[in-house]
């Protein structure tokens, strides 16, 4: 494994706080990417990084910031969580382009 | 139509069996193709990347056929261990950000 840790595993928040999910990777890898997963969906990209600092929106980024201060943190916030974001959160690292490896993802319920 | 469709099972094979799942995208211009598989509750992992020539590994053989935009996967002797769902993905132009992730197709191995 890439040695990709999220926290936390489990979450549960209500509707209007804000939430924040972390991503660290001991790999040194360039490119991190939060992606989501819902029954019916296949992996969605919600955001991504390329480098310290430099980061991108990806398909249903609405209602999600992010931030990479650091090669081996990702952070994504939900700045107001509603319950359209329950869901099971997950980040992935690559180097270039080699595929994606995993971290262990976050479950996370508003209620 | 979805870009990247799989059947989603469930497929339920006997130990020792020999099963097939195949992927079908819309995207002609589609550059890399892998297989991932994702045990329940669990974190995506890289089964094995497609090449144009066919690839094997162990009891696993992926093709791709680029002419009907189909990639598939057989499993042969299967094991009770390859219970899982296989996610199939599609990058669209090599960047990483261009992936599309299939549903899956759910694979139950019975003793």
């Amino acid at each position: 494994d890439a040695g990709i840790t999220q926290s936390p595993r489990h979450k549960v928040t209500e509707t209007g706080t804000p939430v924040t999910l972390r991503c660290h990777q001991t790999e040194n890898h360039r490119y991190m990417y939060w992606y989501r997963q819902d029954p019916g969906h296949g992996l969605r990209l919600i955001h991504y990084s390329y480098g310290v600092k430099d980061t991108d929106k990806g398909e249903v980024s609405d209602g999600y910031s992010v931030s990479r201060s650091k090669t081996e943190d990702f952070l994504l916030t939900l700045e107001s969580a509603t319950s359209s974001q329950t869901s099971v959160y997950f980040c992935a690292t690559a180097s270039q382009n080699s595929p994606l490896h995993f971290g262990n993802g976050t479950r996370l319920t508003v209620t | 139509r979805k870009e990247v469709e799989q059947d989603p099972g469930p497929f339920n094979v006997p130990e020792g069996a020999t099963v097939a799942f195949n992927c079908t995208y819309s995207n002609s211009a589609s550059q890399s193709f892998f297989w991932y598989r994702q045990d329940c509750r669990k974190e995506p992992k890289l089964l094995m990347s497609v090449y144009s020539s066919g690839n094997e590994d162990g009891r696993f053989t992926a093709q791709l056929n680029r002419a009907s935009q189909y990639i598939s996967l057989l499993i042969r002797d299967s094991k009770l261990s390859d219970s899982a769902t296989y996610l199939c993905v599609v990058n669209r132009d090599g960047n990483n950000r261009k992936l599309i992730w299939g549903l899956g197709t759910s694979l139950a191995v019975n003793p």
